[in-house]
């Protein structure tokens, strides 16, 4: 089974408009992090927004809020006014921490979003 | 502060040929992870290296080894390469293995023909 899924492989938003970015993870571990990544067609991983697992808040860095569900295991990404700049392809992934400490990042398929004038 | 680099950005080798790529951590990280990218399968964890040791390995064939030095900089290397070995292959470095942050490098865009 697919430990992140994310549904929308792309999408079309105006400039000026919010965006939120579906990703659905499965674990049965009471400990993990959940992980935004943005990038661009240069390459490069560029981080976003992080949530862990106990943190009863959503997580939010400027434009960018996570919207965290633990019930629905749901960990949607909402992008504020969206800017023609944050066309790109966006990754959400989760790391599990065992006892011996945190695992390598699982990713999701990724959502290719774009922005349009 | 220096982000993660990788060398070299871009290698085009021979199947049956073998590669090593480079990454240099952020000064001060002590954990390096390894990450293959490619359209079919996206997004894979390759290993983690701290303190010169491998912590972690995701499910790649033993083709695939890496090592880590002193001043944690580390290596991957690919022996016998084949076509579908193909990728980005990026790197990320944390402080350490408890840190849930990881940062990326530009990654080292590998072609085989």
């Amino acid at each position: 089974a697919q430990k992140i899924t994310q549904t929308q492989p792309g999408m079309f938003v105006q400039e000026k408009e919010a965006v939120t970015l579906d990703c659905t993870y499965d674990t049965s571990d009471q400990s993990y992090g959940l992980f935004w990544y943005k990038q661009p067609s240069s390459g490069e991983m560029i981080f976003l927004i992080y949530q862990g697992s106990y943190d009863e808040q959503n997580a939010t860095e400027g434009r960018y809020s996570l919207n965290f569900q633990k019930a629905r295991k749901s960990a949607n990404l909402v992008i504020s006014a969206s800017q023609l700049g944050d066309s790109a392809m966006y990754f959400c992934a989760m790391r599990e921490y065992s006892g011996g400490g945190a695992d390598g990042l699982t990713f999701g398929k990724g959502t290719h979003l774009i922005i349009q004038p | 502060k220096a982000g993660v680099t990788q060398t070299p950005r871009y290698l085009i080798k021979t199947r049956g040929q073998q590669v090593t790529l480079s990454c240099s951590p952020i000064s001060g990280h002590r954990s390096v992870s390894w990450y293959q990218q490619t359209p079919g399968q996206g997004l894979q964890f390759l290993f983690e290296y701290f303190s010169e040791t491998q912590r972690n390995k995701g499910n790649f064939p033993g083709r695939f080894s890496g090592r880590q030095f002193s001043n944690s900089r580390s290596e991957m290397n690919v022996s016998t390469l084949e076509l579908g070995d193909s990728a980005l292959y990026l790197c990320a470095s944390s402080l350490d293995t408890q840190t849930y942050e990881q940062y990326f490098g530009p990654g080292t865009r590998l072609t085989v023909t």
